[in-house]
């Protein structure tokens, strides 16, 4: 097994350019989120998923984008980059059944806006 | 005042030293979780606790649900444990909510 594969590792944007942060999962994990790490705070949940077909925002949704069209992958887009989104991102999958469900996180994607 | 807190946020220790990080939380909690990101690194769950007490290793982590206190103990500390230590708390809903972390130096 993978776990959790994030790619790009790095990226570097200009305002306003779009991308997508990809994020899949090989366990068969039903739950994913996506995270995002700042200097001096914890991480904040962006937006999550419990299952396929099944979106929901989190803490700090807006600017971000996402679909879950598999159970293995859950890519984070950004429309219209903004320096603000300046970042580590880090997405996380585990079974959704039960409390008490290990979870995996991907390596992290660090994003600059210029 | 935030939901999950930790202490201290900074720590350095001389290789040997016997460490202890402790996180408080507010909230009422299906399971807690303590994760290990070394610098530049992802994050690795250390521990995933609902009671009592586990060991990995050098690695213990107890909780005490009744004080909703957890606390993060390595023994025999080696500069290899130099990672930000952070402390997740898990609802009786799906997701995660964080505490900003624990920075352990540990020198040789």
């Amino acid at each position: 097994n993978a776990g959790v594969t994030q790619t790009p590792k790095f990226q570097v944007l200009k305002t306003g350019q779009s991308m997508t942060l990809q994020c899949a999962q090989d366990m068969n994990h039903e739950y994913m989120s996506w995270y995002r790490q700042d200097p001096g705070m914890g991480l904040r949940l962006i937006h999550y998923s419990v299952g396929a077909g099944i979106t929901d925002q989190g803490e700090v949704p807006n600017g971000y984008n996402v679909s879950r069209s598999t159970t293995e992958d859950f890519p984070l887009r950004l429309l219209s980059a903004a320096p603000s989104q300046t970042s580590v991102y880090f997405c996380a999958s585990r079974p959704r059944t039960g409390p008490d469900t290990e979870a995996f996180f991907g390596q992290g994607t660090r994003l600059t806006v210029v | 005042k935030n939901e999950v807190e930790q202490s201290p946020q900074n720590l350095t220790a001389q290789e040997g030293e016997f460490i202890t990080i402790n996180c408080s939380y507010s909230v009422g909690i299906s399971a807690l979780h303590w994760l290990q990101q070394h610098p530049g690194g992802g994050i690795v769950s250390l521990f995933m606790l609902s009671s009592g007490k586990k060991k990995h290793g050098r690695l213990i982590a107890t909780i005490n649900i009744q004080e909703k206190h957890s606390s993060l103990h390595i023994t025999a500390s080696h500069p290899r444990d130099s990672a930000v230590y952070i402390c997740a708390v898990r609802g009786y809903g799906q997701n995660f909510v964080f505490g900003p972390g624990t920075r352990l130096s540990v020198l040789p």
